[in-house]
């Protein structure tokens, strides 16, 4: 079955330093991936998605690559601020979206001024 | 553009009681889930409906969870008799067909169960 594989949070960062949050997926066939983020108080709502081997994702400031060798989806951001702490789930979709998403367990990112 | 809405947003209940939760998705997506987010976990699929009609329900537990989507819009998930282990936050969400959509789903901002 599909799993997604997420690393451990919390991650504490200063703010203006590089993240990086690590999701390795394992599915059939070729699923597309995503990142969701639940900010504090506010529901679940799309970051970034790519639906195709090599394709990079982008959204507010973020990025993903595709990486179907190493069956990863590797989140970064050049400078986080304060406003970035949230909690992010990485997720795939495959079977044509018969299967619903699949997601992480989460990764609750805190940016400290 | 209006979003998922759910109710309630917090519910406690006794073990054995029952409760239900309500959405009403984004306007003319046809597909709607419920996922179950226990603290701590990812969401969990519990059931996916295309209009009116269920595409996958294998991760429901049918001895006690129900789910219907009368007309294609709205949606009710009902448990009975609830469980402790039922205690997480229940998500709604609503999506246009995966080919249009590109799997972008829309979420509510959930309903808190609580069982004593």
């Amino acid at each position: 079955g599909n799993s997604v594989t997420q690393m451990e949070g919390p991650v504490t960062l200063s703010e203006e330093a590089f993240l990086t949050i690590n999701c390795t997926y394992t599915a059939t066939g070729y699923p597309s991936l995503f990142w969701y983020v639940q900010y504090p108080g506010e529901g679940l709502q799309l970051l970034l998605k790519a639906t195709k081997a090599d394709d990079k994702g982008s959204n507010k400031g973020f990025e993903a690559t595709y990486r179907k060798e190493t069956t990863s989806f590797h989140l970064e951001k050049g400078s986080v601020q304060v406003s970035d702490s949230a909690v992010y789930f990485c997720a795939l979709m495959s079977g044509g979206g018969a299967d619903g998403l699949t997601f992480g367990k989460g990764t609750h990112l805190i940016i400290q001024p | 553009e209006a979003g998922v809405a759910q109710s309630p947003r917090y519910k406690i209940i006794e073990k054995r009681q029952s409760v239900a939760f309500w959405c009403n998705p984004i306007s003319g997506h046809a597909t709607l889930y419920w996922y179950q987010q226990i603290l701590g976990q990812g969401p969990k699929l519990l059931i996916q409906f295309q209009n009116n009609g269920v595409v996958d329900d294998s991760q429901l537990p049918k001895d006690r969870f129900s789910a219907e989507r009368l007309k294609g819009v709205d949606s009710t998930l009902k448990i009975q008799p609830a469980k402790l282990e039922d205690s997480a936050v229940y998500l709604c969400a609503s999506s246009l067909p995966f080919r249009r959509g590109a799997g972008e789903l829309f979420f509510g901002e959930g309903s808190r169960l609580t069982v004593l």
